[in-house]
């Protein structure tokens, strides 16, 4: 199972970025997907899921700024980043479900929000 | 604030058995779902432990095992190397829907 992030780097506040994980060695189209952040400091937090059939969750702390969607086709998942606060700086990781659990990992993409 | 509650730091000596403690709520653990633990290294990927409570994947030593009762769950690590040095998460669903994790335990061995 692989699963590389890109498309990270550092947006001034209020911009938008848009993250992409590129996923091999496993079906894609058969697991559920999350995007997972861990600021400088701090623990992990759920950001995103989205499920096979195309269904998506998140936390308020993100809702209607961000955005999860996924390509099964190209075996990739997207995370579509608006209107960003300096809070939302921290390496943000995608991972692939197995039941309620997140089983494998990318290495993380660092989004650093700052003027 | 985080949805589980973990202590901050654990400790001990090379050789010894450390417990991790997670405890949640009845949205959550209490509500029948699933615990799981993940270890992390600073600059690495995190890497799932335990998962459905105290099943182990495929690679992870059986000194590491897990348990849950009620709105609590534990992790053990028995036999601690110097190589087990890290943070620790414990990670559940709750109700909302959403996806919970503890604030992290960082492991120091002695």
């Amino acid at each position: 199972v692989h699963l590389v992030e890109s498309g990270g780097g550092l947006v001034q506040p209020g911009g938008s970025l848009r993250l992409s994980c590129a996923t091999s060695e496993f079906i894609f189209s058969d697991y559920d997907m999350h995007w997972v952040r861990q600021a400088t400091g701090k623990g992990l937090e759920w950001v995103s899921t989205i499920g096979t059939a195309g269904d998506t969750y998140c936390p308020g702390s993100v809702r209607g700024r961000f955005t999860i969607s996924r390509d099964d086709v190209e075996n990739s998942l997207y995370l579509e980043m608006n209107s960003l606060r300096v809070g939302d700086t921290a390496v943000y990781y995608c991972a692939r479900g197995f039941f309620s659990c997140l089983d494998s990992w990318g290495q993380g993409a660092l989004v650093t929000v700052s003027s | 604030q985080s949805v589980l509650t973990q202590p901050p730091s654990v400790s001990g000596a090379p050789g010894q058995r450390v417990t991790i403690s997670c405890t949640g709520s009845s949205s959550n653990l209490g509500a029948g779902y699933d615990v799981h633990w993940y270890q992390h290294l600073p600059g690495r990927a995190p890497k799932l432990l335990i998962y459905n409570d105290k099943k182990r994947p495929s690679g992870v030593p059986d000194r590491f095992s897990g348990s849950k009762s009620g709105t609590s769950a534990s992790l053990a690590i028995t036999g601690l190397q110097a190589e087990d040095e890290a943070d620790y998460y414990c990670q559940s669903y709750d109700n909302s829907p959403s996806w919970v994790f503890g604030g992290g335990t960082k492991l120091t061995v002695l």
